[in-house]
Parts: C-alpha cells; sequence; structure tokens
C-alpha cells in the first residue's frame, strides 16, 4: 500500500540536543512538506520541498533544518536552536501541479521537550 | 492577510443532523483548488473533498458537500446527517496554480462536537 511513514510516533528530548525526524513516501510525489501543530491550533509550514536537493523555508522555519537527498525522504531535524519545540509534526507529500493534487498526510511524530 | 480564514472556533450539532463549517479565502489567483481535512483526535489528517476555481458544479462525496460561493470566496463544508465519528477538527486548505503553486495554505481550523 502506498503512503507516507513517519517516525516516531512519540519522541522525548531533553532541552539542548538536536532530534531527527523521519519521514518516508512511496507515493512517488515530488513535493514533501513539514507542518507543525500545537495543541488546538493549524498547521503551520516549517519547510517544504518540490525537487531533490530543494527545498524552501516555510513560516517557521527559524530552528529547524531539512535535507532531501532522496525523492522518497524528508527528514526535519529540530535544532536546540528552536525555543519551544514540543509539538505535533506531521509530515505530507503532493504530486507536482494540479490544482487538484491534494496533500497525503503522514501519521505524525509527537515529540515533547523534558 | 490570512489565506484562509475558520470563524468557528468550535461548533456542535446534534447526531443526525447537517452542520455547515464556514470557510473563506482571499486569493488573487485566478486558478486554484479547495480542499477540506478532517483531523479526528488521533492526529491523522483525512482528505474530504476538493473544489476546483473553474468548477462549475458543487462537490460532493458521500455525505460531505462543499458549498462554493466564488463572488464570496467561500467554500463552506456542509456535513448531512451528522454522525458520532464526525467529533473532530476540521481544516480547509487551499493551493494556488500560479502562485506558489505547490504551496498549501490552512485555516485555524473548526473543532466539531456531535451530540447523542
Amino acid at each position: 500500500d502506498g503512503g507516507i511513514t513517519q517516525s516516531p510516533k512519540y519522541l522525548f528530548r531533553k532541552e539542548g540536543q538536536n532530534v531527527t525526524l523521519s519521514c518516508e513516501q512511496n507515493l512517488n510525489h515530488d513535493a514533501m512538506y513539514w507542518y507543525r501543530q500545537d495543541p488546538g491550533q493549524g498547521l503551520r509550514l516549517i519547510y517544504y520541498s518540490q525537487i531533490v536537493n530543494d527545498f524552501q523555508k516555510g513560516d517557521i522555519a527559524e530552528g529547524y533544518s531539512v535535507s532531501r537527498e532522496k525523492k522518497e525522504s524528508f527528514p526535519l531535524t529540530v535544532t536546540s536552536a528552536q525555543k519551544n519545540p514540543t509539538a505535533f509534526y506531521l509530515c505530507a507529500s503532493s504530486m507536482l501541479g494540479g490544482q487538484d493534487n491534494e496533500q497525503f498526510f503522514g501519521p505524525g511524530t509527537r515529540l515533547t521537550v523534558l | 492577510a490570512q489565506k484562509i480564514t475558520q470563524t468557528q472556533p468550535g461548533m456542535f450539532v446534534q447526531e443526525k443532523e447537517a452542520v455547515t463549517l464556514d470557510c473563506t479565502y482571499d486569493t488573487s489567483d485566478p486558478s486554484y483548488g479547495l480542499f477540506w481535512y478532517k483531523q479526528p483526535s488521533s492526529g491523522e489528517m483525512i482528505f474530504l473533498i476538493y473544489q476546483g476555481s473553474y468548477d462549475q458544479q458543487n462537490a460532493t462525496e458521500g455525505r460531505y458537500s462543499l458549498n462554493f460561493q466564488k463572488a464570496r470566496k467561500s467554500a463552506n463544508l456542509v456535513i448531512s446527517a451528522s454522525q458520532l465519528g464526525d467529533s473532530a477538527m476540521y481544516f480547509c486548505a487551499m493551493r494556488e496554480l500560479q502562485y506558489n503553486f505547490n504551496k498549501f495554505y490552512f485555516g485555524s481550523g473548526t473543532k466539531l462536537n456531535v451530540k447523542p
């Protein structure tokens, strides 16, 4: 079955540590995205990528970094520079172009900083 | 300016009744797509329905329909015959085809509670 996997589902981190969230898709989508969601809030775009080895900052990129070395993979690193990283992180992908191409989402990773 | 506005933070509806969730959008792109997603408490995002800016008819998918009023820039989601399982957060989203065509804009969401 095609889809998006994110791991781990729950992640605990000590303050001052970097942590990497995994996102893999087998939908053959070119575009991939990372969103952050705080409790009771909407989605905020962190980074997105339209093609391998290229990505753009979203609205809240500070304290985060990404890489896109393979079409299938778009890992997100939450660095120690991110002041309040505790949140729910969603990865998504979509086909390029086409106004009707919706985003497909992974199950999410809940990050808690201790 | 907000691209997507959802003005109802929370709503209640009686089981088996219909409910309308509001969404207004802001764009100067003549070609765009509008989407609705459902997010249950588990956190997954479930795609519900899509409406294209050039579509003449309102989109429907089972119990979901989209009341698209282009001149008013609104794309309200109508859920008919509400079920307890419809209790969730609902997000409206937009994709512009000409400007930033691979970027999606999401509203702040509406939390729907279906009462038995």
